[in-house]
């Protein structure tokens, strides 16, 4: 399976802290994407990272990716409730015309 | 605005029935795609279309059917053969993958989703 499996399954942390999700895959990419979905709602798109970068940032968050170790991470800084959601990493594996979906980390932010 | 609208929000299938479910866009998007959201899963793939008049089954098509008649449009049946088909149902839309093997795929602009319960 192509499928990017996200560590932790859920993380709990308060207001103004860090909050870190980590993403691996199997086979070679062409780019890792990061997605976020609030409760009973799409998807989101947050972010992209083609397989020739190691480093992107957006506003408050931060990803990086290590090909070599197939595996990515989402760093959100400085972290709000309005944070609060699942996120999910999608893999774009070379030869293939899809996306393929991890299970999601959901992230509590409290207030 | 631009974007992707699915209805109904909620729908309720009874026994041996089909039902489909809309999902229009106004991104002038050449592909779109039905994914089956579990509670606590990820997403998995069911149908897309790279462009009009043509689709492809994803990972779990069976019990599911498809049309793309139109480029705003790609309505997603679900036939009595698919016995169970509560879940969360959402429809995405990209521009064209017609190069995505040399550039990867694009970001995917998502639809509220269809909730689908059996009665």
């Amino acid at each position: 399976s192509q499928q990017g499996e996200e560590d932790p399954q859920a993380l709990s942390i308060q207001e103004g802290e860090n909050a870190t999700m980590n993403c691996s895959y199997k086979t070679s990419i062409n780019n890792l994407q990061w997605y976020r979905q609030n409760s009973g709602r799409g998807l989101v798109h947050l972010i992209l990272i083609r397989s020739n970068e190691r480093e992107k940032h957006s506003g408050r968050l931060r990803v990086t990716l290590d090909t070599s170790k197939k595996s990515s991470s989402l760093l959100i800084t400085a972290s709000r409730a309005a944070d609060t959601a699942s996120y999910f990493c999608a893999t774009d594996a070379r030869g293939y015309s899809t996306l393929t979906f991890g299970k999601g980390t959901m992230l509590l932010v409290s207030p | 605005d631009g974007g992707i609208t699915q209805s109904p929000k909620y729908l309720f299938r009874k026994e041996g029935q089909n039902v489909t479910l809309s999902c229009e866009q106004n991104l002038n998007h050449d592909a779109m795609y039905w994914y089956r959201q579990d509670p606590g899963q990820g997403l998995r793939l069911i149908y897309y279309s790279q462009i009009v008049n043509d689709f492809q089954k994803g990972d779990i098509a069976e019990g599911y059917s498809v049309s793309r008649e139109k480029k705003e449009s790609f309505p997603l049946t679900v036939t009595s053969a698919q016995k169970n088909p509560t879940a969360f149902y959402l429809c995405a839309s990209s521009i064209s993958v017609g190069q995505g093997l040399l550039l990867g795929n694009q970001p995917q602009h998502f639809g509220d989703g269809t909730r689908l319960s059996i009665l």
